[in-house]
């Protein structure tokens, strides 16, 4: 079946410093491919997407590419803020659709 | 405001006492589905539907109910409510597509049954 694996965290960083969560998934075709950010006590909410292989994804500075050769769609952002501090989500809609299969979530920290 | 609107917020409910847990999208999304999100599990699929009169299982549907009676509304449906219930439920929507331009997802709703 479909899944989706995160880098364990949670992950702990310093504002200004660069941030990678890695997301690789399983899945036969090509699907499409999310970041979902949850924020304290609100609901997920999209940062990015991206539909087919070689796309890039990008939103408020965060950037993901899909990368069919190695299954992966690893999030990165050059210098993260405080504001940042949330949970990530990478998940995927397979071919056939319809439904959502999430990773375990990164717990992701931002000092000042 | 496009959104999807889940209510209520908070519940808190004894074991067996049926509730239903509203939700309702207004961006004529075709795709609506439950999910649950529980610590070290993450979040899974309850019900989806496609359309209206148009429902599934999903991973974990023992215990509810869904129905689509319009395309707006999916309400989820606890006949018999017990404390492995109790969890953080989320309703979403997707326009077209079958869900592969993404999800909108509410806010959520705390559920804790005693």
């Amino acid at each position: 079946g479909n899944s989706v694996t995160q880098m364990e965290g949670p992950v702990t960083l310093s504002e200004e410093a660069f941030l990678t969560i890695n997301c690789t998934y399983t899945a036969t075709g090509y699907p499409s491919l999310f970041w979902y950010v949850q924020y304290p006590g609100e609901g997920l909410q999209l940062l990015l997407k991206a539909t087919k292989a070689d796309d890039k994804g990008s939103n408020k500075g965060f950037e993901a590419t899909y990368r069919k050769e190695t299954t992966s769609f690893h999030l990165e952002k050059g210098s993260v803020q405080v504001s940042d501090s949330a949970v990530y989500f990478c998940a995927l809609v397979a071919t056939s659709g319809s439904r959502l299969t999430f990773g375990e979530g990164t717990q992701l920290t931002v000092n000042p | 405001e496009a959104q999807v609107t889940q209510n209520p917020r908070y519940l808190i409910t004894v074991t067996g006492k049926k509730l239903t847990v509203t939700c309702s999208q207004n961006m004529n999304h075709e795709y609506m589905s439950w999910y649950r999100q529980d610590p070290g599990l993450g979040l899974r699929q309850i019900y989806y539907s496609m359309n209206v009169e148009v429902t599934d299982k999903g991973d974990v549907p023992e215990g509810y109910k869904v129905s689509r009676k319009e395309k707006r509304n999916f309400p989820l449906i606890l006949e018999s409510p017990s404390p492995n219930q109790t969890s953080l439920y989320f309703c979403a929507s997707s326009f077209g597509d079958r869900g592969r331009d993404g999800y909108t997802f509410g806010s959520g709703t705390r559920l804790t049954v005693v």
